[in-house]
């Protein structure tokens, strides 16, 4: 089965410092990646999505993510980030045979300090 | 459109009880999942339903149950209450089944076991 490894639980950091989240997977098959943000007392919302194609991908909120296949990471990256963007973001993998779960990372609390 | 809705938010059970949640996907969504958050654990998939019928289930116990209506409407149940059952439940919507499409969430339900 897939799994999921956010490298670090907290990450603060200085408002309009630049940032990266990083996440690695394991599979032994295809994966489509995802990161998703969580908002205090707020259901999960898509940052971006890896399916196939241009490895450097982007999202919303001036959010990309690049996958590496030789690493296996799927790192999140903002070059500039805003207090907004204090919030709690998981990495995701699902398979490309739909036969299994969406598996989920610890989560990264990012911080960003004025 | 209007988004995920789960209903009840917030829910205070006691240890040996029975409780529903029901979530109503995005208008013309056919895929519905279920996922406990809770601080120790994270994000963990409980499963995974498409045009009434289950696709996918997580490691769960026995006395977590799902079905989907055919609105695709869908209600998860959780019988013998226990306090490591208090999490937030998410539930979140796709229009076909999960794969790479983007899940979007509802707000989740919170559950407190007494």
């Amino acid at each position: 089965a897939q799994s999921v490894t956010q490298l670090d639980s907290q990450v603060p950091v200085f408002e309009e410092a630049p940032v990266e989240l990083r996440c690695n997977y394991s599979s032994s098959v295809s994966v489509y990646l995802f990161w998703y943000v969580q908002y205090p007392n707020q259901g999960l919302q898509l940052l971006l999505k890896y399916l196939s194609g241009s490895t450097l991908v982007k999202g919303i909120n001036g959010f990309e993510a690049e996958f590496n296949k030789s690493q296996t990471s799927f790192h999140l990256r903002k070059p500039s980030v805003h207090i907004s963007d204090t919030a709690e973001y998981f990495c995701a993998v699902r398979t490309h045979d739909n036969n299994n779960d969406m598996r989920f990372g610890a989560g990264t609390r990012l911080t960003v300090k004025p | 459109k209007a988004g995920v809705t789960q209903t009840p938010r917030y829910l205070i059970k006691t240890r040996g009880q029975q409780v529903t949640l029901s979530c109503s996907p995005i208008s013309g969504h056919r895929s519905v999942s279920w996922y406990q958050q809770t601080p120790g654990q994270g994000l963990q998939f409980l499963f995974e339903y498409f045009s009434e019928t289950q696709r996918n289930k997580g490691n769960f116990p026995g006395r977590f149950s799902g079905r989907q209506f055919s609105n695709s409407r869908s209600e998860m149940n959780v019988s013998t209450l226990e306090l490591g059952d208090s999490a937030l439940y998410l539930c979140a919507s796709s229009t076909d089944l999960a794969g790479g499409n983007e899940q979007f969430f509802g707000p989740g339900t919170r559950l407190t076991v007494l």
